[in-house]
């Protein structure tokens, strides 16, 4: 199936460093989602982004949509070790009309070091 | 907490038997989605239903069909299991059809053998 293009596939840091993470898609998207899953759990919605240019927080937790409405970046600041777990970005492509399926990356699995 | 519950969390099947998955959705929301995320991968689209009619569907086979009950919970049933059916299912409930922020039970992991 169609899945978007998220980076980087896994990472590994201190507690206290800033995380880095990005999704990119070949076609326009309307609806750009972060997700986080943790083992055993269905993802959690972290963040939901609507507009292009759009910049939208959550506690450490930034996001932002971006202008080519292609791609989308999740930043954490001062990681922590409840950070741990695995984050997908989710969109809803232009053109999909009433059905509103998200597409999903593969995710990317971050481990943090206390 | 979601409020969005599955049942059962666990499953174990051997090929060519049938499988029913429920989910009860969040209180209020009457869209439910249904996706398949096997292991190491993303969450795909099954199909998605609105006020008990289904509204889109990916990329899966007839095999598996599913329903929505007027109290808006849901079924996912699967004919005639292979083995790479085996994944974690999970069900997605939103406020209604125009809402794409989606609420997710903790799914029900599927094993066939």
């Amino acid at each position: 199936g169609q899945q978007l293009n998220q980076s980087p596939q896994s990472m590994f840091i201190q507690e206290g460093e800033d995380v880095s993470m990005n999704c990119t898609s070949s076609s326009i998207f309307n609806t750009w989602l972060w997700y986080k899953q943790d083992p055993g759990e269905g993802p959690v919605l972290l963040i939901a982004l609507y507009k292009a240019g759009e910049l939208t927080s959550n506690g450490r937790l930034t996001a932002q949509f971006g202008i080519t409405r292609k791609d989308s970046f999740l930043n954490i600041s001062a990681s922590i070790p409840s950070d741990v777990g695995i984050y997908f970005c989710a969109g809803q492509p232009q053109g999909a009309g009433n059905n509103r399926k998200l597409i999903w990356g593969l995710g990317t699995s971050l481990a943090v070091n206390p | 907490e979601t409020g969005v519950t599955q049942s059962p969390t666990h499953l174990i099947k051997t090929r060519g038997q049938q499988v029913t998955l429920r989910c009860s959705s969040q209180s209020g929301h009457n869209t439910v989605s249904w996706y398949q995320q096997a292991l190491g991968q993303g969450p795909q689209f099954i199909f998605q239903y609105y006020r008990e009619e289904e509204n889109g569907r990916g990329n899966f086979p007839p095999r598996f069909s599913g329903l929505q009950f007027p109290n808006y919970s849901s079924e996912l049933n699967v004919n005639a299991l292979e083995l790479d059916d085996s994944a974690l299912y999970l069900c997605a409930s939103s406020l209604n059809i125009g809402e794409n922020i989606q609420y997710f039970g903790a799914g029900t992991r599927l094993s066939v053998l």
